[in-house]
């Protein structure tokens, strides 16, 4: 089966700019996540969402980032008014929750965005 | 401040020989940790996972070992093959709470196996 997919996967943009960046989880997760990954680092959490809803969003960095899954399977991060700093990959994952244990979250390749 | 510290940025071994990844953690409330491999260009892929009701857990080749008064994991490739290079990130959570969705990481460790 197809595994979780984000396009695009190179995103170059200018700064102060407004990008969109999508997932799509493998079929049958009802959990998908966000994760951000700066060079040198691991993976930093952004968002979780849980069927439609937002469960936690704790982890985006201010409030030029938004996310939403309107049909509780893809998911679009969006970044307003783009700066330098925003620059990095960007990871979405996705899990299935049983017995109100969470999975092993599957990571789709990312998208690398570059702001100029 | 790191929660889940991979102090070693890159570990270079021999085929055929051991691998051992090291991983620390400061937060106490852990239970539940897991090892990612990432090949450039990929997203990190699940390897293996270790509750913190047990000390040990093996899945072929790979096997984690978690030391919970230290506050340690390191995970160990026997034998190391050349198709194991690729950088291996530690991450942590907090299952048997509200946020056990939520993962955190370390910074990885850069494997590199020589034929």
């Amino acid at each position: 089966g197809a595994g979780v997919s984000q396009t695009p996967s190179n995103k170059v943009t200018e700064k102060g700019k407004y990008v969109e960046l999508r997932c799509d989880p493998i079929s049958g997760h009802t959990a998908l996540y966000w994760y951000r990954q700066s060079l040198g680092q691991g993976p930093e959490f952004l968002i979780y969402f849980q069927g439609t809803g937002a469960a936690d969003d704790s982890g985006l960095p201010n409030d030029r980032f938004f996310a939403v899954r309107p049909e509780g399977s893809v998911s679009t991060l969006k970044i307003q008014r783009t700066e330098r700093g925003d620059s990095a990959v960007y990871l979405c994952a996705s899990s299935l929750k049983r017995g109100g244990s969470y999975n092993e979250q599957f990571f789709g390749p990312g998208t690398r965005l570059t702001v100029l | 401040d790191q929660q889940v510290k991979q102090n070693s940025p890159s570990l270079s071994v021999q085929e055929g020989r051991i691998s051992i990844l090291n991983c620390d953690y400061t937060n106490s409330m852990f239970d539940y940790f897991l090892w990612y491999k990432k090949y450039p260009a990929e997203g990190p892929t699940f390897l293996i996972s270790i509750s913190s009701i047990k000390d040990k857990n093996e899945d072929g080749r790979f096997t984690v070992f978690l030391n919970k008064s230290a506050k340690h994991l390191s995970l160990h490739i026997v034998p190391s093959q050349p198709g194991d290079s690729a950088v291996y990130f530690c991450a942590a959570s907090v299952r048997s709470g509200g946020s056990n969705y939520k993962l955190t990481f370390g910074k990885g460790t850069l494997l590199t196996v020589n034929p």
